[in-house]
Parts: structure tokens; C-alpha cells; sequence
């Protein structure tokens, strides 16, 4: 058991482009979770995955961001037409699912990716 | 919608002695879980101690212990014997059994030798 793994980790990009994170869960674990943390700020939700299925979307989620867990395992983040303001730290967690009726369980964190938008 | 507040932007502490972070949230939920994780500087979030909210038995790991208060939406992390390793941001944060979690601001916490 290695973590969670993301790549890269760090991006700098121009504004405009577009750009595409990964983030490798935690061997057996269902879920999977996407969040976006900016400078002395807690991390805030953004979406997640139980297998392939994404449960739940924020707000924060515009229409340039998409995830994808396409076989249930690695997951994607793509952002389009990156803007300035998307610049922060976007962290991974996952973790497993034990029972369906005692879903709730403790999140393990990825080293997250840099995106710095110029 | 839940929220998660932690009044103490910045916490310090002489080595060994010990500290108490505070932590306040915003639920109607009666089953969630509550968690304190720490972010050295540019390092990645660990998990230090989780609660569940059915148990009036406080969580302890080693050097940490939580003060789960229920009926006040209080939950503290207190660490005992600072070490310059517990040097961090903490982030309380809150479960409601499925889906995110929500996170208070962060608290810094500086040890000092």
C-alpha cells in the first residue's frame, strides 16, 4: 500500500490552456474525493467518485472542470480554459466503503498538485 | 449546511508542555463523524484522530486526545508533550456519514524549543 498518488505535482500554465490532474487512490478503495485548497485555507469539496458512479458535484465546480473514474480505479480532473483564479492546491483522498449501511469512513489524502495559472 | 469553525488562527507552544485546539461546528445530523488532521508546511494531510459522534468515550492516540462535547457542537484536540514535529496547520473537519467533508479554517500551530 503505497497512498494515494497524484500527478503532477505541479503545474504552471498559461491562462487559457487547458490542463488535466491524476490522482492514483489507495489500492480497493471505492470512493474517491477531489478537493480544491487555496493559501492558509482549509480544503473545500469539489466532487466524488464511489467506483465509477460520481455521487456528488459543488458548485465550485463550474462547467470548465470535469472529473472522470472511468474503471473505477485512477481518477482525472480537467480544467479548460484555465483562469487565474483557479490557481491553488487540488488534493485526492480516498477511502473504503466497509458496509453500504455504514458508509461513513476516514478519508486518506494525496500530496495534492500545485496548478499556478499565469 | 454544515459548517466547521476554528476560532484560533494561530496556536503556540514550548516543547513538552501541552496544547488545547478548539473547534466548533453546525449540524442537525445526529450520526457523523468528526476528524483532526494536520498539513506540515508544503507536506500532505494526515489523519490524527477521528470520533465518532454515537460514542461519549473521548478518542485518543497517543500524545492526542479530543474533548467531544455533543450537545455544544465542540470538539478540541489537545496535545500532550508538544513535540517540534506536531508543528503544523490542524483542520478539524466534519462527516455526515456520506459524501464530503467539510473543513473549519485551519489553526497554525508553532512549537517552540
Amino acid at each position: 500500500d503505497t497512498g494515494v498518488s497524484q500527478n503532477p505535482r505541479h503545474k504552471i500554465t498559461k491562462r487559457g490552456q487547458n490542463v488535466t490532474f491524476r490522482c492514483d487512490p489507495i489500492s480497493e478503495h471505492n470512493r474517491l474525493y477531489w478537493y480544491r485548497q487555496t493559501l492558509g485555507q482549509g480544503p473545500e469539496f469539489l466532487t466524488y467518485f464511489q467506483n465509477e458512479a460520481q455521487l456528488e458535484k459543488s458548485r465550485l465546480l463550474s462547467d470548465r472542470f470535469s472529473a472522470e473514474r472511468p474503471k473505477g480505479s485512477f481518477s482525472t480532473l480537467e480544467i479548460q480554459r484555465t483562469e487565474q483564479g483557479d490557481s491553488a492546491m487540488y488534493l485526492c483522498a480516498s477511502s473504503p466503503n466497509l458496509l453500504a449501511s455504514l458508509s461513513t469512513d476516514t478519508q486518506y489524502f494525496g500530496p495534492g498538485t500545485r496548478l499556478t495559472v499565469l | 449546511a454544515q459548517t466547521v469553525t476554528q476560532s484560533q488562527p494561530e496556536m503556540s507552544v514550548q516543547e513538552a508542555e501541552t496544547v488545547t485546539l478548539s473547534c466548533t461546528y453546525d449540524t442537525s445530523e445526529s450520526d457523523y463523524y468528526l476528524f483532526w488532521y494536520k498539513q506540515p508546511p508544503s507536506r500532505q494531510m494526515i489523519l490524527v484522530i477521528r470520533q465518532e459522534a454515537y460514542k461519549q468515550q473521548n478518542a485518543t492516540e497517543n500524545r492526542f486526545s479530543v474533548n467531544f462535547q455533543k450537545a455544544a457542537k465542540s470538539f478540541s484536540l489537545k496535545i500532550s508533550d508538544s513535540q517540534l514535529g506536531d508543528a503544523a496547520m490542524y483542520f478539524c473537519a466534519y462527516y455526515p456519514s456520506y459524501g464530503k467533508l467539510t473543513f473549519g479554517q485551519g489553526t497554525i500551530l508553532t512549537v517552540h524549543p
